[in-house]
């Protein structure tokens, strides 16, 4: 089956820890996005790669990382540097050329703090 | 800057009616696309349709349609016959067609639609 997978579904962070949170798609899509939902908020964009070994950060990155090595891949780390991390995490692929680039999703990772 | 916003937090409907769900952005752009994304509670976001701001006919996906008005900024969202399995926060989302933007989406906040007996 074709799709997006994110694990951990449920993710726990201690104080000063940094976690990583894991997205891969088998699509054979170039371009890959890392959203962060809160409440009342919608989805915001933190991170996002169009092509393997270049990322660009999007409106919330800061407190963020990510790599992508592998065009299947897009890791998302979030450092102790995020003070708010708890919240509803979304990847998502697309192609990249004219026209909708429709951006499919994965079923997503719920960050919690302990 | 784009912006996209979703002015009803909350809607109801009951089975079998029908509903609209409004969306408005704010754009300087004269190209780009806007969609309707749905998220159940199992929080999968699902692509409901989609509308390219060239194309002045009005986007339909089986019991989904959308009013575009281009020179309102506007693009709501129809469901008829609503069913319980449509019950979701549906949000909506405006992306770019300039040549060398990646596909990035701008979302609204979101609509959660109930659907009653």
């Amino acid at each position: 089956d074709g799709g997006i997978t994110q694990s951990p579904k449920y993710l726990f962070r201690k104080e000063g820890q940094n976690v990583t949170l894991s997205c891969e798609q088998n699509l054979n899509h170039d371009a890959m996005y890392w959203y962060r939902q809160d409440p009342g908020q919608g989805l915001r964009l933190i991170y996002y790669s169009q092509i393997v070994n270049d990322f660009q950060k999007g409106d919330i990155a800061e407190g963020y990382s990510v790599s992508r090595e592998k065009k299947e891949s897009f890791p998302l780390t979030v450092t102790s540097a995020q003070k708010n991390p708890t919240a509803f995490y979304l990847c998502a692929s697309s192609i990249v050329r004219t026209g909708f680039n429709i951006q499919y999703f994965g079923a997503g990772t719920r960050l919690s703090v302990l | 800057a784009q912006t996209v916003t979703q002015s009803q937090p909350e809607m109801s409907v009951q089975e079998a009616e029908t509903v609209t769900l409004s969306c408005t952005y704010d754009t300087s752009e004269s190209d780009y696309y806007l969609f309707w994304y749905k998220q159940p509670p199992s929080r999968q976001m699902i692509l409901v349709i989609r509308q390219e701001a060239y194309k002045q006919q009005n986007a339909t996906e089986n019991r989904f349609s959308v009013n575009f008005q281009k020179a309102a900024k506007s693009f709501s969202l129809k469901i008829s016959d609503s069913q319980l399995g449509d019950a979701a926060m549906y949000f909506c989302a405006y992306r770019s067609a300039r040549t060398g933007t990646a596909s990035k989406l701008t979302f609204g906040t979101g609509t959660r639609l109930q659907v009653t007996l």
